[in-house]
This record gives C-alpha cells, sequence and structure tokens, in this order.
C-alpha cells in the first residue's frame, strides 16, 4: 500500500526556536494534511494543502504541497510549549487517507 | 456539540475474547473510518464506510469487523482478541464533498479506545 515517510521522528527544541518536519511518499496524493495530536486526544487537524505548490499558513505554522505532489513540509516558527504533540502528515488519494508515522515535538521552556 | 464519541475508552481483554467498540457521530457524515495507533506507525486505516450499509476494507483489516447499520454509528468488532491487538483505535468522520469540490480527506476524530489484550 501507499507509504507515507515523515522525518524527524522526535525533535526535542528549545522554546522560541522554529520547527521545520516533512513527509514524502513514492505515490502521488491529491490533498496534503497536517493534524496534530495531543496525548490523550484524537488528532486535530491543522492545516490541509490541496494543489501542487500551494503555501498555505495558519497563525505561526506554514506548509506546503511539493510540486512533484510527493512530499509536504510543516515548518512551526517560535514555537512555545503549548506546541508539544505528535505531528502527522497525511495524503488523501480517494476515499483513503494515509498517515505518516509522526513528529514528536518537544519544547524546553 | 458531541462530535466523534467513542465507547469505551479503556478495556482490557484475555486473549480470545470478544468486543465491540462504538463511534457515534452527530455531524451527518457520510464517511467514517476506524484507525489504530501503534507507536512509531502513525495511523493505520482498519476498514471504513461511505455510507450507511456499506463497509469495506482498509490497510489492516484482518481480525476485525465492521457494520454501519445507521448512519451515526460504526462498530468495530473484535471476534477472538489477540495481544497483537493491544492499541489504541480511533474512529473519524468527514462529509461527503466539503468546501472544495473534491474529497479533502479533512477528519474529524474521536477521542480514542485504548484496548490492551492480555
Amino acid at each position: 500500500g501507499q507509504q507515507l515517510n515523515q522525518s524527524p521522528q522526535s525533535m526535542f527544541i528549545q522554546e522560541g526556536e522554529d520547527v521545520s518536519m516533512n513527509c514524502t511518499s513514492s505515490s502521488i496524493f491529491n490533498t496534503w494534511l497536517w493534524y496534530k495530536q495531543e496525548p490523550g486526544e484524537g488528532p486535530v487537524l491543522l492545516i490541509a494543502l490541496y494543489k501542487a505548490g500551494e503555501l498555505t499558513s495558519n497563525g505561526r505554522l506554514t506548509a506546503q504541497f511539493g510540486i512533484t505532489r510527493k512530499d509536504s513540509f510543516l515548518n512551526i516558527s517560535a514555537s512555545i510549549p503549548s506546541d508539544v504533540g505528535i505531528y502527522f502528515c497525511a495524503g488523501n488519494a480517494g476515499n483513503m487517507l494515509t498517515f505518516g508515522g509522526g513528529t514528536r515535538l518537544m519544547v524546553k521552556p | 456539540n458531541a462530535g466523534v464519541t467513542q465507547t469505551p475508552k479503556f478495556r482490557v481483554l484475555k486473549t480470545g475474547q470478544s468486543m465491540t467498540l462504538l463511534c457515534a457521530q452527530d455531524m451527518n457524515h457520510e464517511y467514517m473510518y476506524w484507525y489504530r495507533q501503534d507507536p512509531g506507525m502513525g495511523l493505520r486505516l482498519i476498514h471504513y464506510s461511505v455510507g450507511e450499509g456499506t463497509t469495506a476494507k482498509g490497510e489492516v483489516p484482518d481480525g476485525y469487523n465492521v457494520s454501519r447499520l445507521k448512519k451515526q454509528n460504526f462498530l468495530l468488532g473484535l471476534e477472538s482478541a489477540a495481544p497483537s491487538q493491544t492499541s489504541v483505535y480511533f474512529c473519524a468522520s468527514r462529509p461527503l464533498g466539503g468546501q472544495r469540490p473534491f474529497n479533502t480527506g479533512e477528519l474529524f476524530f474521536g477521542e480514542g479506545s485504548r484496548l490492551t489484550v492480555l
């Protein structure tokens, strides 16, 4: 089946630093999405990208849909302690959503 | 607004026992999904449904069965639980279409059900 490689698997950063994570796939997706999961909760959508090359921001978050439609990245600027959680990329190519393995972000105050 | 509600939140089973996880959504969504989450492996799709009375296999369907008798409910069953099915299970739903003219994949998730099989 389709596989998404998400990196890094985990990050431990200082508050105020910028964060970058990415996802690559062997398959083309029509939509790329980025979710955040906090402890004990289900994932919540952060940003959705609908066409190749699209760059979208949501507050301190910026994500891009790669030109080849096989990759996407998420940047978080000026991290704060409440940014901690697991960030998942996901690609949509029909009725199913395929998820990456997640990036666990830890922020040191 | 309840959104997507999963019951139970926690369950411990012995190998060979059966159980059913219930997912209920009050958003009138057409599509419903069951995922399992294991460390480092993200979310893997077990089964999904594109409407009442229909179900389809996902990436890891073996050992699970599902039913969608009512639009608002999606049940996940384990007939004979195995330790490999120890996981956190998430139900999700989404509407048909959306703000875009094509499927966006924007899922709404429940809070998860933690299942341990001894």
